[in-house]
């Protein structure tokens, strides 16, 4: 069964540090899709980013950077220079990539970030 | 970028009446629609999948006569809440995928039934 696993209920920053959230996921598939979304206090599911299972390369989408370990199914989520703006809760999701129209996402139960000023 | 418009945010009804929430997507065609429900402080609960032109997959434990699914064009989902009780106050969220690989979100609707 695939599985995605966020270990951490809570974590807190200080504004301008960096924080790293992880991720685990346990597939048997070799073509997949990560993704990180963002939900703000408004409840919007916004996504921060994303990578493809296939490409060795580390997603970064300027602030935000994924360290994808794909033999340890691994796919954490780096935030830099912490603002307040990106207090939220962030969920981990993964779907398969051949998924015809089953592209369902895997989700993980989320981690609660609070930013300190 | 693409748009997923969900209608309304917030609907208050009372109890054993129905309810229909819309969610559309506003820039591209969607395929294929997802229907969640996310409990306070919980991550999301996927209903639903409804493909457009075809009855709608439920997730197990999830009520197909409860929660009716329509996805009659390739922009717009529905979700029917029927006879709804209290139990059913929830948030509800839809997401779209077109052709690509993203899926995107609506707003959400908070649906309180009193």
């Amino acid at each position: 069964a695939q599985t995605v696993t966020q270990s951490q209920p809570e974590m807190s920053v200080q504004e301008a540090e960096t924080v790293t959230l992880s991720c685990t996921y346990d597939t048997s598939e070799s073509d997949y899709y990560l993704f990180w979304y963002k939900q703000p206090p408004s409840r919007q599911m916004i996504l921060v980013i994303r990578q493809e299972a296939y490409k060795q390369q580390n997603a970064t989408e300027n602030r935000f950077s994924v360290n994808f370990q794909k033999a340890a199914k691994s796919f954490s989520l780096k935030i830099s220079d912490s603002q307040l703006g990106d207090a939220a809760m962030y969920f981990c999701a993964y779907r398969i990539t051949n998924a015809g129209n089953n592209r369902k996402l895997i989700w993980g139960l989320g981690t609660s970030l609070a930013v300190n000023p | 970028g693409a748009v997923v418009s969900q209608h309304p945010s917030r609907v208050i009804c009372k109890s054993g009446t129905s309810v229909k929430i819309e969610c559309r997507s506003l820039d591209f065609q969607a395929t294929t629609m997802f229907w969640y429900r996310q409990f306070p402080k919980q991550s999301l609960m996927l209903m639903a999948t409804s493909n457009e032109g075809s009855k709608a997959t439920y997730e197990q434990g999830v009520e197909k006569d409860k929660f009716l699914i329509n996805h009659a064009s390739l922009t717009l989902s529905t979700l029917t809440v029927t006879s709804a009780h209290p139990e059913d106050s929830s948030f509800y969220i839809c997401s779209a995928a077109g052709n690509g690989n993203t899926i995107y979100f609506g707003e959400g609707s908070w649906l309180t039934v009193v």
